[in-house]
């Protein structure tokens, strides 16, 4: 079965730190591109960040360059979002999705159950 | 970055009707390789979003036939035949071909 599981999320203060990960299983991980996607209490969907299947290449929403960082172990099928110098607005629903590979860009075709981070004094 | 425009915001629907969502980029999502990368998304109250539909009008596994997709270029439409209780949610479309992958704002149905 395709799964990606979520954890790492919690309640953390301004300015500090966290460490989503996502754990894969069903599919060959280091096939595939993988990205962070995120949603605010009651607001849509918002794309964080991206890698591809080796790590080489990462890519970010400018609101978080410089702070949040992902990568991948694909020995452990694994995916992680290091997060720093968090705000009260990255208080989100973060989720693993399975974003493209073998020939299919932009799949987004596989979601977590995601894992609740919140920013608050 | 590419804005998606979705319409309705918010669309009541009587139970076996048909109900339809526009979806609208800012530039064209016509890729190199010739395909158009348009995705909808169904995310269900409580649940994480679960894609419908990708490349414009293919269905994924497991998804009823009363959902389509159709569109061109700058313009999709997400259809749903007849409407049953388990269709309410928010459904979204999302682009990929311009950096950074963006969604539309999300379409609410609910049944009248």
């Amino acid at each position: 079965e395709l799964q990606l599981v979520e954890s790492g999320g919690g309640l953390v203060q301004p300015g500090g730190s966290l460490r989503l990960s996502c754990t894969v299983s069903g599919f060959t991980f280091n096939t595939y591109w993988m990205s962070w996607v995120r949603q605010a209490p009651g607001k849509g969907l918002e794309w964080v960040a991206k890698i591809n299947e080796d790590g080489s290449v990462k890519g970010y929403v400018d609101s978080v360059k410089g702070r949040f960082t992902i990568s991948r172990d694909n020995g452990d099928n694994s995916l992680y979002l290091q997060m720093n110098s968090l705000r009260a607005e990255d208080t989100a629903v973060y989720y693993c999705v399975r974003d493209g590979g073998n020939g299919h860009h932009w799949a987004f075709d596989i979601w977590g159950q995601g894992t609740m981070v919140t920013v608050s004094p | 970055d590419i804005v998606m425009t979705q319409s309705p915001l918010s669309l009541p629907v009587t139970l076996g009707q048909p109900a339809s969502i526009s979806c609208r980029s800012s530039q064209s999502l016509v890729y190199s390789d010739g395909n158009t990368y348009l995705n909808w998304f169904q995310q269900r109250p409580g649940q994480s979003p679960r894609r419908l539909i990708y490349k414009v009008s293919d269905r994924d596994s497991g998804v009823p036939e009363r959902f389509s997709g159709s569109g061109s270029a700058t313009d999709f439409t997400l259809k749903i035949s007849r409407v049953e209780a388990e269709d309410v949610g928010v459904y979204y479309c999302m682009q990929g071909p311009h950096w950074p992958v963006t969604f539309g704002q999300g379409t609410k149905l609910e049944i009248k």
